[in-house]
């Protein structure tokens, strides 16, 4: 069965960067784009960016754009994201989700998920 | 590049049907037929419950249903189940290499 199993919470600092993984299983990886979303305590989904595992080519939401970086270990089965010159607003629950249909044929719906990851940025 | 535009809050009585709009702009529902709704319990992670406008992923209800309109989309649940209160967001594929969540809507069962 397809799992998603993310790295475990952090506390950091404003400033600080973080890293986020997610390993794969139970599918093809490089055949699924990867997604990587958030929500905020008391706020809403908020879309990241995703990445294609197979080429490595991503995109960003414009909010994160220059700040965020998005990765990918073929070897491992393994994505990536890291938020650079965090915030105490990006104090977050991430989450990583791969789409539901393949590549070819993107539905840019996030069928599966991982448990999230959450990220507090405190002082 | 702001959020798709959702109602705050709907509510409904068990058996009833509700309609959940999601209003975007030309660069985003209305170009593309790439509309997913989302079902979010808090705490839990969130389950896909309508993509590309109109499908249901395996597993997914019948009582769950999804269409577009220009640049509007909508998400309807009938046969309101206390199960079903909720908060719902939509999301649609944007300017040809992004996506853009709603804001989300609570969705109480009265």
């Amino acid at each position: 069965q397809v799992q998603l199993v993310q790295s475990g919470a952090e506390v950091t600092k404003p400033g600080a960067s973080v890293r986020v993984s997610c390993r794969a299983s139970g599918y093809a990886f490089t055949n699924y784009y990867l997604h990587w979303v958030r929500q905020a305590p008391g706020q809403g989904l908020e879309w990241m960016g995703w990445i294609n595992p197979k080429s490595g080519n991503r995109n960003f939401g414009k909010k994160f754009q220059g700040r965020v970086i998005m990765t990918r270990d073929t070897s491992i089965n393994t994505a990536y994201m890291e938020l650079n010159t965090l915030r105490s607003d990006d104090t977050a629950v991430y989450y990583c989700a791969r789409d539901l249909t393949d590549i070819m044929t993107t539905s840019a719906g996030a069928g599966y998920w991982g448990q999230g990851t959450l990220i507090t940025v405190s002082s | 590049q702001s959020a798709l535009t959702q109602p705050a809050s709907v509510s409904g009585s068990p058996g009833q049907s509700i309609t959940i709009s999601c209003t975007g702009t030309s660069s985003d529902i209305g170009s593309y037929n790439l509309v997913s709704w989302y079902q979010h319990h808090p705490g839990k992670v969130p389950k896909l419950m309508i993509y590309e406008v109109s499908k249901r992923p395996s597993g997914v209800s019948n009582r769950f249903s999804g269409s577009k309109s220009g640049n509007t989309a909508s998400l309807t649940i009938s046969g309101l189940q206390a199960e079903d209160e909720s908060d719902y967001y939509c999301c649609s594929y944007a300017d040809g290499v992004t996506l853009i969540f709603g804001g989300g809507t609570k969705l109480t069962v009265l």
